[in-house]
């Protein structure tokens, strides 16, 4: 079983879409959770932490479900900056991350 | 900001050469790591650093690969004798450690891709 499994894509989205993303993790021993964004050829660059709460940072927002063990993200009022491969991250405290393949995300103007 | 950095960005050598890949990290994180990314494939990790020691390894992370903290700002990783499987994309990054708590965000450094022939 993958540890951190997320739809590969494309999802090809309109400018101004709302799209969601959702992941799921294995390991119900995760403490720790995160999106990363990862351009073409480039390094995974955080974009946010996902929190038990929920969190928010402008247009993005983290959702976490420990006990169905998934991981969503919702981007409203797509730009198309945004577009990127979407990475899923977990780690149980100070571990290695573990990686999802990432869902690939391009928005058309 | 401050930025993980990394060099060289690209690396062609051949197979049975040794390479060294060299990383900054930012300059307050004292938790190191190194991960790989072949070309379309998920991100792994390799190995992490702390305290002047390895304190976790993968599988991938056989004999052939070593890590290094040479002076207070360099951290190497060396592949003794490359194989055509270690092309791929290398990533260090680096955490913070804020008192006795470790914050796990890690920030990666740009990558080298090594390409063996």
């Amino acid at each position: 079983r993958k540890e951190v499994e997320q739809d590969p894509g494309p999802f090809n989205v309109p400018e101004g879409a709302t799209v969601a993303f959702n992941c799921t993790y294995s390991n119900s021993a995760s403490q720790s959770f995160f999106w990363y964004r990862q351009d073409c050829r480039k390094e995974p660059k955080l974009l946010m932490s996902v929190y038990s709460s929920g969190n928010e940072d402008g247009r993005f927002t983290a959702q976490l479900n420990r006990a169905s063990q998934y991981i969503s993200l919702l981007i409203r009022d797509s730009k198309l900056s945004d577009s990127a491969t979407y990475l899923c991250v977990v780690s149980s405290g100070n571990t290695p991350l573990v990686f999802g393949k990432g869902t690939r995300l391009s928005v058309i103007a | 900001e401050p930025e993980v950095t990394q060099t060289p960005s690209h690396q062609v050598t051949q197979m049975g050469q040794e390479v060294i890949l060299r990383c900054v990290p930012i300059s307050n994180h004292l938790y190191f790591y190194w991960y790989r990314q072949i070309l379309g494939q998920k991100v792994e990790f390799l190995v992490s650093f702390y305290n002047n020691e390895i304190s976790e390894k993968s599988e991938i992370f056989d004999d052939q690969f070593s890590v290094e903290r040479p002076d207070g700002s360099n951290f190497t990783l060396k592949i003794r004798s490359t194989k055509l499987e270690d092309s791929a994309m290398y990533f260090c990054a680096s955490s913070e450690i804020v008192g006795a708590a470790i914050t796990y965000e890690q920030y990666f450094g740009p990558g080298t891709r090594l390409t063996v022939t």
